[in-house]
Protein backbone atom coordinates (compact mmCIF):
# COMPACT_ATOMS: atom_id res chain seq x y z
CA UNK A 1 0.00 0.00 0.00
CA UNK A 2 1.40 3.49 -1.01
CA UNK A 3 2.62 5.49 2.29
CA UNK A 4 3.76 9.24 2.60
CA UNK A 5 7.26 8.65 3.69
CA UNK A 6 9.34 11.27 5.69
CA UNK A 7 13.27 11.59 6.52
CA UNK A 8 14.69 12.08 9.08
CA UNK A 9 12.67 10.38 11.79
CA UNK A 10 14.67 12.18 14.24
CA UNK A 11 16.68 15.21 13.36
CA UNK A 12 18.70 17.25 16.62
CA UNK A 13 20.10 20.55 15.47
CA UNK A 14 21.22 23.97 17.62
CA UNK A 15 19.44 26.58 17.88
CA UNK A 16 19.77 29.21 15.07
CA UNK A 17 20.75 26.14 12.45
CA UNK A 18 18.85 25.61 9.40
CA UNK A 19 16.87 22.49 8.92
CA UNK A 20 15.02 20.92 6.54
CA UNK A 21 12.95 18.16 6.74
CA UNK A 22 11.87 15.77 3.76
CA UNK A 23 8.51 14.07 2.14
CA UNK A 24 7.92 12.05 -0.18
CA UNK A 25 4.14 12.36 -1.07
CA UNK A 26 2.40 9.26 -2.61
CA UNK A 27 3.05 9.30 -6.00
CA UNK A 28 -0.41 10.17 -7.45
CA UNK A 29 -1.54 12.79 -4.49
CA UNK A 30 -1.33 16.48 -5.56
CA UNK A 31 -2.61 18.16 -2.20
CA UNK A 32 0.15 18.24 0.35
CA UNK A 33 0.60 19.59 3.90
CA UNK A 34 2.64 20.39 7.04
CA UNK A 35 1.49 20.03 10.12
CA UNK A 36 2.98 19.76 13.58
CA UNK A 37 2.89 18.41 16.90
CA UNK A 38 4.68 19.52 20.32
CA UNK A 39 4.56 16.86 22.66
CA UNK A 40 0.93 15.89 24.30
CA UNK A 41 -0.65 18.57 22.90
CA UNK A 42 -2.71 18.10 19.32
CA UNK A 43 -1.55 18.18 15.58
CA UNK A 44 -1.58 22.14 14.18
CA UNK A 45 -1.69 23.01 10.68
CA UNK A 46 1.40 24.58 9.22
CA UNK A 47 0.56 25.25 5.63
CA UNK A 48 -0.72 24.02 2.02
CA UNK A 49 0.54 23.52 -0.82
CA UNK A 50 -0.46 22.80 -4.08
CA UNK A 51 -0.05 23.38 -8.15
CA UNK A 52 3.34 24.43 -6.94
CA UNK A 53 2.00 27.19 -5.04
CA UNK A 54 0.94 27.67 -1.16
CA UNK A 55 -2.67 27.49 -1.25
CA UNK A 56 -2.64 28.38 2.99
CA UNK A 57 -0.94 29.06 5.90
CA UNK A 58 -1.29 29.23 9.57
CA UNK A 59 -0.07 32.15 11.46
CA UNK A 60 2.44 29.02 13.18
CA UNK A 61 4.17 29.39 9.27
CA UNK A 62 6.32 32.74 9.62
CA UNK A 63 9.22 33.99 7.63
CA UNK A 64 11.16 31.48 9.00
CA UNK A 65 9.26 28.74 7.46
CA UNK A 66 9.59 27.46 3.54
CA UNK A 67 8.10 24.61 1.19
CA UNK A 68 9.30 23.64 -1.75
CA UNK A 69 8.70 20.93 -4.05
CA UNK A 70 12.11 21.02 -5.89
CA UNK A 71 11.95 17.51 -8.12
CA UNK A 72 8.44 16.62 -8.73
CA UNK A 73 8.54 13.57 -5.79
CA UNK A 74 9.87 15.38 -2.63
CA UNK A 75 7.69 17.94 -0.87
CA UNK A 76 10.10 19.82 1.98
CA UNK A 77 9.72 22.43 4.70
CA UNK A 78 12.80 24.49 5.71
CA UNK A 79 12.83 26.30 8.78
CA UNK A 80 15.76 28.47 8.41
CA UNK A 81 17.04 29.33 11.87
CA UNK A 82 15.62 27.15 14.55
CA UNK A 83 14.43 27.92 17.94
CA UNK A 84 14.18 25.82 20.89
CA UNK A 85 9.81 26.12 20.60
CA UNK A 86 10.16 24.89 16.82
CA UNK A 87 11.12 21.55 18.80
CA UNK A 88 7.89 19.16 17.81
CA UNK A 89 6.87 16.42 15.93
CA UNK A 90 6.22 17.50 12.02
CA UNK A 91 4.19 15.35 9.93
CA UNK A 92 3.83 15.28 6.04
CA UNK A 93 0.13 14.74 4.78
CA UNK A 94 -0.94 14.36 0.91
CA UNK A 95 -3.84 13.95 -0.78
CA UNK A 96 -5.75 13.56 -4.09
CA UNK A 97 -9.05 15.00 -4.73
CA UNK A 98 -12.30 13.38 -3.56
CA UNK A 99 -10.09 11.22 -0.74
CA UNK A 100 -8.83 11.96 2.43
CA UNK A 101 -4.90 13.04 3.60
CA UNK A 102 -2.58 10.47 4.35
CA UNK A 103 0.13 11.27 6.68
CA UNK A 104 3.53 10.31 7.31
CA UNK A 105 5.54 8.75 10.29
CA UNK A 106 6.99 12.32 11.24
CA UNK A 107 9.87 13.84 12.09
CA UNK A 108 11.34 14.64 15.44
CA UNK A 109 12.50 18.09 15.85
CA UNK A 110 14.51 18.23 18.67
CA UNK A 111 16.05 22.01 18.85
CA UNK A 112 19.11 22.36 21.74
CA UNK B 1 -10.26 30.88 14.37
CA UNK B 2 -12.07 27.55 14.24
CA UNK B 3 -11.50 25.17 17.20
CA UNK B 4 -12.53 21.61 18.01
CA UNK B 5 -13.64 20.99 21.40
CA UNK B 6 -12.74 17.44 22.19
CA UNK B 7 -13.67 14.77 25.30
CA UNK B 8 -12.99 13.64 27.54
CA UNK B 9 -10.12 14.03 27.29
CA UNK B 10 -8.90 10.57 28.77
CA UNK B 11 -10.62 6.97 29.07
CA UNK B 12 -8.59 4.09 31.43
CA UNK B 13 -11.47 1.45 30.29
CA UNK B 14 -11.83 -2.37 31.00
CA UNK B 15 -11.51 -4.82 28.12
CA UNK B 16 -14.69 -5.53 26.01
CA UNK B 17 -16.30 -2.57 27.13
CA UNK B 18 -17.73 -0.04 24.74
CA UNK B 19 -16.11 3.86 24.68
CA UNK B 20 -17.47 6.66 23.01
CA UNK B 21 -15.97 10.65 22.49
CA UNK B 22 -17.02 13.37 20.74
CA UNK B 23 -16.14 16.24 19.24
CA UNK B 24 -18.02 20.24 19.32
CA UNK B 25 -17.33 23.31 17.29
CA UNK B 26 -18.74 26.62 16.91
CA UNK B 27 -18.48 26.65 13.00
CA UNK B 28 -19.58 24.06 10.56
CA UNK B 29 -17.27 21.26 8.37
CA UNK B 30 -17.53 19.93 5.62
CA UNK B 31 -15.75 16.69 6.24
CA UNK B 32 -15.28 15.07 9.63
CA UNK B 33 -12.68 12.52 10.42
CA UNK B 34 -11.84 10.31 13.10
CA UNK B 35 -7.54 9.46 13.55
CA UNK B 36 -5.80 7.00 16.13
CA UNK B 37 -2.12 8.22 17.01
CA UNK B 38 0.37 5.58 18.55
CA UNK B 39 2.97 7.14 20.06
CA UNK B 40 5.69 8.24 18.16
CA UNK B 41 3.75 7.40 14.86
CA UNK B 42 1.78 9.67 12.74
CA UNK B 43 -2.34 10.11 13.19
CA UNK B 44 -3.77 7.03 11.04
CA UNK B 45 -6.88 7.12 9.61
CA UNK B 46 -9.92 5.42 11.10
CA UNK B 47 -13.34 6.76 9.85
CA UNK B 48 -14.40 9.52 7.30
CA UNK B 49 -17.75 10.96 7.45
CA UNK B 50 -18.92 13.49 4.52
CA UNK B 51 -22.88 14.26 4.56
CA UNK B 52 -24.53 15.64 7.70
CA UNK B 53 -26.56 13.04 9.49
CA UNK B 54 -24.26 10.35 8.33
CA UNK B 55 -23.86 6.91 10.30
CA UNK B 56 -20.49 4.98 9.09
CA UNK B 57 -19.31 1.88 10.40
CA UNK B 58 -15.85 0.55 10.35
CA UNK B 59 -15.76 -2.98 12.25
CA UNK B 60 -15.99 -2.03 15.79
CA UNK B 61 -15.62 1.45 14.93
CA UNK B 62 -19.04 3.78 14.42
CA UNK B 63 -18.73 7.40 14.26
CA UNK B 64 -21.57 9.74 13.27
CA UNK B 65 -21.75 13.50 11.43
CA UNK B 66 -23.77 15.55 13.28
CA UNK B 67 -26.99 16.97 11.64
CA UNK B 68 -26.26 20.60 12.58
CA UNK B 69 -22.42 19.82 11.00
CA UNK B 70 -20.84 21.29 14.51
CA UNK B 71 -19.98 17.79 16.05
CA UNK B 72 -19.02 13.93 15.69
CA UNK B 73 -18.85 11.58 18.08
CA UNK B 74 -16.75 8.24 17.63
CA UNK B 75 -17.60 4.80 19.59
CA UNK B 76 -15.64 1.64 19.59
CA UNK B 77 -17.39 -1.39 21.01
CA UNK B 78 -16.22 -4.44 22.95
CA UNK B 79 -12.92 -2.51 23.37
CA UNK B 80 -9.49 -4.57 23.28
CA UNK B 81 -6.22 -3.92 24.18
CA UNK B 82 -4.56 -2.88 20.79
CA UNK B 83 -7.29 0.12 20.96
CA UNK B 84 -5.28 1.68 23.45
CA UNK B 85 -3.68 4.97 21.44
CA UNK B 86 -4.66 8.81 21.26
CA UNK B 87 -7.63 9.37 19.13
CA UNK B 88 -8.18 12.58 17.52
CA UNK B 89 -11.63 13.98 15.64
CA UNK B 90 -10.63 16.63 12.74
CA UNK B 91 -12.99 18.75 10.46
CA UNK B 92 -12.50 19.62 7.13
CA UNK B 93 -14.17 23.11 6.34
CA UNK B 94 -13.22 23.03 2.41
CA UNK B 95 -15.76 21.61 -0.31
CA UNK B 96 -14.12 19.16 -2.17
CA UNK B 97 -12.18 17.18 0.78
CA UNK B 98 -9.08 19.26 0.12
CA UNK B 99 -7.85 21.90 2.40
CA UNK B 100 -6.20 21.87 6.28
CA UNK B 101 -7.64 19.96 8.82
CA UNK B 102 -8.66 21.20 12.52
CA UNK B 103 -7.78 18.47 15.14
CA UNK B 104 -9.21 18.53 18.56
CA UNK B 105 -7.36 17.99 21.26
CA UNK B 106 -7.23 14.25 21.29
CA UNK B 107 -8.73 11.46 23.94
CA UNK B 108 -6.10 9.35 25.11
CA UNK B 109 -7.55 5.54 25.77
CA UNK B 110 -5.95 3.18 28.31
CA UNK B 111 -7.38 -0.53 28.34
CA UNK B 112 -6.43 -2.89 31.02
CA UNK B 113 -6.84 -6.22 29.88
Amino acid sequence: EPEVTQTPSHQVTQMGQEVILRCVPISNHLYFYWYRQILGQKVEFLVSFYNNEISEKSEIFDDQFSVERPDGSNFTLKIRSTKLEDSAMYFCASQRQGTEAFFGQGTRLTVV
Amino acid sequence: GQQLNQSPQSMFIQEGEDVSMNCTSSSIFNTWLWYKQDPGEGPVLLIALYKAGELTSNGRLTAQFGITRKDSFLNISASIPSDVGIYFCAGQGVSGNTGKLIFGQGTTLQVKP
